[in-house]
């Protein structure tokens, strides 16, 4: 049982670029989300998603987008990456009967 | 505005004793609070959970305490073990709808031997 599974796990970016994260978990789980994670700061929600083909915006949402159109997988897209976007991103999944959301492992970006 | 504070960067215990992690929030909305644990290269690990309509909820070695009134929350940990070693997040949301977590800064425990 794999749990929530972030790919890839590291990433350098010239800024303009584009990227796509992944996360994938295995759970069956309703909700998913997007945080991200700088030095001295807690998590933060990017976008979230409380069903297959929903989506919704989180504290931070400006320059992200995200898709769900499958169940098990949440994207999260970098359309002109920044410098400012230079962090640490992690996933996470709930089920809709309990309310502890499971992490993966982050993926750590760096826009240069 | 941050509405979820954990002020005490780092905490260092001996090994055996116990270990208090602080917590303090702003939004009186929230009513239902977490603890993560988080080891380096590694996500996030949920560790115990607390609605507002309880002031302490037990987990082994672990205890959170509810104050609402001051809007505080703490988490004990008795008695403190090496591998406790690890940054602690507290997070608090509304139980229904969502659960759209907002994260204090983290607490780094360090358990010394």
């Amino acid at each position: 049982n794999a749990g929530v599974t972030q790919t890839p796990k590291f990433r350098v970016l010239k800024t303009g670029q584009s990227m796509t994260l992944l996360c994938a978990q295995d759970m069956n789980h309703e909700y998913m989300y997007w945080y991200r994670q700088d030095p001295g700061m807690g998590l933060r929600l990017i976008h979230y998603s409380v069903g297959e083909g929903t989506t919704a915006k989180g504290e931070v949402p400006d320059g992200y987008n995200v898709s769900r159109l499958k169940k098990q997988n949440f994207l999260l897209g970098l359309e002109s990456a920044a410098p400012s976007q230079t962090s640490v991103y992690f996933c996470a999944s709930r089920p809709s009967a309990k309310n502890i959301q499971y992490f993966g492992a982050g993926t750590r970006l760096s826009v240069l | 505005d941050q509405q979820v504070k954990q002020n005490s960067p780092s905490l260092s215990v001996q090994e055996g004793r116990i270990s208090i992690l602080n917590c303090d929030y702003t939004n009186s909305m929230f009513d239902y609070f977490l603890w993560y644990k988080k080891y380096p290269a590694e996500g996030p690990t949920f560790l115990i959970s607390i609605s507002s309509i309880k002031d302490k909820n037990e987990d082994g070695r672990f205890t959170v305490f509810l104050n609402k009134s001051a809007k505080h929350l703490s988490l004990h940990i008795v008695p403190s073990q090496p591998g406790d070693s690890a940054v602690y997040f507290c997070a608090a949301s509304l139980i229904q709808g969502a659960q759209k977590l907002v994260f204090g800064q983290g607490t780094r425990l360090t358990i010394n031997p």
